[in-house]
């Protein structure tokens, strides 16, 4: 059965801080998705990557960074520099190749960044 | 070059009523899914549609609940006789054809519709 676990729920770092979020998935297929989404106070959902697992190299976005360890089943992502504007929820999500194409979602970090 | 749309952005209903939640997905994809999201949780995958058939509805409720994805016009999700644990935000995503073989696309969400039972 396929799971995303998201332990930290809430996370407070203060602006300029680097801050990593942890993500830990399970599933039995070998070839599957992971994605990050951004959900900001303002409710929508804003897609940050998706990462094949076949892929693991790390990626870097400007002030994002994912690390994808298959080893470990987990797919951190860490903002450096930490802005007000970084705050909202995010999510970590799986899809299965041999699924529907549906996310399964973890159940999200709130990070609040406090100026 | 628009997103996904959903209307209504807001939807009260009183406990009974019926609820029609509306999903236009990005110009060309085919796909789309509906998604749930209870307070304070992350979302739930409800159904799968692609025009005119639905793929998967492991997530939907078996009762009240259905969902359509008509050749011409927007997808559809109904509820019917809402209860006040039908308050939730409900998101649906759209993404392209699936490549052949099997694959993943990004989904691109929608605004969601936060739907209230009184």
């Amino acid at each position: 059965a396929q799971k995303v676990t998201q332990a930290q729920t809430e996370i407070s770092v203060v602006e300029k801080e680097d801050v990593t979020l942890d993500c830990v998935y399970e599933t039995r297929d070998t070839t599957y998705y992971l994605f990050w989404y951004k959900q900001p106070p303002s409710g929508e959902l804003v897609f940050l990557i998706r990462r094949n697992s076949f892929d693991e190299q790390n990626e870097i976005s400007g002030r994002y960074s994912w690390n994808f360890q298959k080893s470990t089943s987990s797919f951190n992502f860490t903002i450096t520099a930490s802005q007000v504007v970084d705050s909202a929820v995010y999510f970590c999500a799986l899809s299965e190749a041999s699924g529907a194409n549906n996310l399964f979602f973890g159940t999200g970090t709130r990070l609040t960044v406090i100026p | 070059n628009a997103g996904v749309m959903q209307n209504p952005r807001h939807l009260v209903r009183r406990r009974g009523q019926e609820a029609r939640l509306r999903c236009s997905p990005v110009k060309g994809h085919s796909h789309v899914y509906w998604y749930r999201q209870l307070p304070e949780e992350g979302l739930k995958f409800m159904v799968y549609l692609q025009k005119e058939n639905i793929i998967d509805e492991s997530g939907m409720p078996k009762e009240r609940f259905s969902a359509e994805f008509p050749k011409e016009g927007p997808s559809i999700l109904r509820i019917q006789q809402v209860v006040r644990g039908d308050s939730a935000a409900y998101f649906c995503a759209s993404s392209p054809t699936l490549p052949f073989g099997g694959g993943s696309y990004e989904q691109y969400f929608g605004p969601g519709t936060r739907l209230t039972v009184t």
